[in-house]
């Protein structure tokens, strides 16, 4: 079955410890995506990726890392999370672009205390 | 600053009857738009999308409308269903770039 899985779906830390959210695709998509939901700004887009080892900036990077490392995975990882990335997050994946079709995975909720 | 605007948090309709749902933008570079539709506990998924050489996307029972001009978009539901209660997101590029902009979404209620 092509999906977009995302792990945990629900994380619960405190303020400064280091956490990665995981994203894998199964779809041999070129292009990957975070995104974070909140209520009143909808969804912004954190980071996004072309293809592996390419990586850039979306509308909202900043407390966020990612990698690219192979086409599949795509993690996002909050070095020093604050309460302020409390949030719902998603991670999504089209064939080639951000113009096509994205496939989201089911969201993580993340709380930081 | 939110460059693609839902200024309806909420829309509430018959089922049987037209669902209007509108996006405003004011990025006039942005070239291509989709809606999103999301239910409760999952991703969003797509809907629809139009390109600005087109003024109206049709797919079965929803249809896009764009006014470049106005800098505005409408997505159309004709019957609205109970089943078609979700939140929608409109979201904008533009050509050659890879970020895309989501508006703050429209909750959808079609009362049986």
């Amino acid at each position: 079955e092509a999906q977009v899985t995302q792990n945990p779906r629900y994380l619960i830390t405190v303020t400064g410890k280091k956490l990665t959210v995981t994203c894998s695709q199964n779809m041999n998509h070129e292009y990957m995506s975070w995104y974070r939901q909140d209520p009143g700004l909808g969804l912004r887009q954190i980071y996004y990726s072309m293809n592996v080892e390419v990586t850039d900036k979306g509308d909202v990077p900043e407390g966020y890392k990612v990698s690219r490392k192979e086409k599949r995975n795509f993690p996002l990882i909050l070095e020093s999370p604050s309460p302020n990335q409390t949030s719902l997050y998603f991670c999504a994946s089209s064939l080639y672009s951000g113009r096509e079709t994205q496939y989201f995975g089911p969201g993580t909720r993340l709380l930081v205390l | 600053d939110q460059q693609v605007k839902q200024n309806s948090p909420s829309l509430s309709v018959q089922e049987g009857r037209i669902s209007i749902l509108n996006c405003d933008y004011t990025n006039s570079m942005f070239d291509y738009f989709l809606w999103y539709k999301k239910y409760p506990a999952e991703g969003p998924t797509f809907l629809i999308s139009i390109s600005s050489i087109k003024d109206k996307n049709e797919d079965g029972r929803f249809t896009v409308f764009l006014n470049k001009s106005a800098k505005h978009l409408s997505l159309h539901i004709v019957p609205s269903q109970p089943g078609d209660s979700a939140v929608y997101f409109c979201a904008a590029i533009t050509t050659g770039a890879n970020n895309l902009f989501f508006g703050t979404g429209t909750r959808l209620t079609v009362i049986p």
